[in-house]
């Protein structure tokens, strides 16, 4: 029933480890994000995927690597992890609605998952 | 670049009233601005949305108003309920675009 899945839901790991964040959709839904919630709880874009094409890259540092295998999944690996990487990563999905919502781009959320590290 | 504020105390209103949570948006006014309601340890879910030329929009309890003069919306649960105690977030999505923004929320309590 889940319509955005993450796991792990809570991943603790040290300093210079690498991790990956991994997301399914069921939605059918064509585009994909990543966002970090940080502790004062700001939402900020990372990535976008459109139909496995990366549309959206913001100043994310390159340690932080998305990967689409098709449009159903978007992966999150993180490089040398940081103090600062500690957050909750959140994936969306969503799709170019008919009717009330054309264009809008309304958005559909995971749980999160909170990375914590060490 | 597009800065969006949100009250970052909470507010506090008696099971009943109605509250009333305001985003306040810098720049350019957005195509779309949506809002979310997010609890503790969960993903946000979205509420409603507003265009830019609408002036007001209604989905049961909740009503929100957009101002593009003030750049502003302002967000109502009219006869609200401790069900409603949540962090209500404010998010712009400009035409075209993908990249929707989001403010930091405004955490509502809803006392019994």
């Amino acid at each position: 029933d889940t319509a955005v899945s993450q796991t792990p839901k809570y991943l603790v790991t040290q300093m210079g480890n690498d991790k990956s964040i991994k997301c399914e959709q069921n939605l059918g839904h064509d585009t994909m994000y990543w966002y970090k919630q940080d502790s004062k709880k700001f939402l900020k874009i990372m990535f976008s995927y459109n139909n496995k094409e990366l549309i959206i890259n913001e100043t994310v540092p390159n340690r932080f690597s998305p990967k689409s295998p098709d449009k159903a999944h978007l992966n999150l690996h993180i490089n040398s992890l940081e103090l600062g990487d500690s957050a909750v990563y959140f994936c969306a999905s969503s799709q170019d609605r008919t009717g009330e919502f054309r264009g809008a781009n309304v958005l559909t959320f995971g749980a999160g998952s909170r990375l914590t590290v060490l | 670049s597009q800065k969006i504020e949100q009250n970052s105390e909470a507010l506090n209103i008696q099971e009943g009233k109605t509250a009333t949570l305001t985003c306040n948006y810098t720049n350019y006014s957005p195509a779309y601005l949506q809002w979310y309601r997010q609890d503790p340890g969960r993903g946000p879910v979205f509420l409603l949305l507003i265009r830019e030329n609408e002036k007001e929009k209604r989905k049961e309890r909740l009503k929100v108003t957009f101002d593009t003069t003030l750049k502003q919306s302002l967000f109502h649960i009219t006869a609200s309920q401790p069900a409603d105690s949540a962090t209500y977030l404010c998010a712009l999505l400009y035409t075209g675009g993908f990249k929707t923004i989001f403010g930091a929320g405004t955490r509502l309590f809803v006392k019994a």
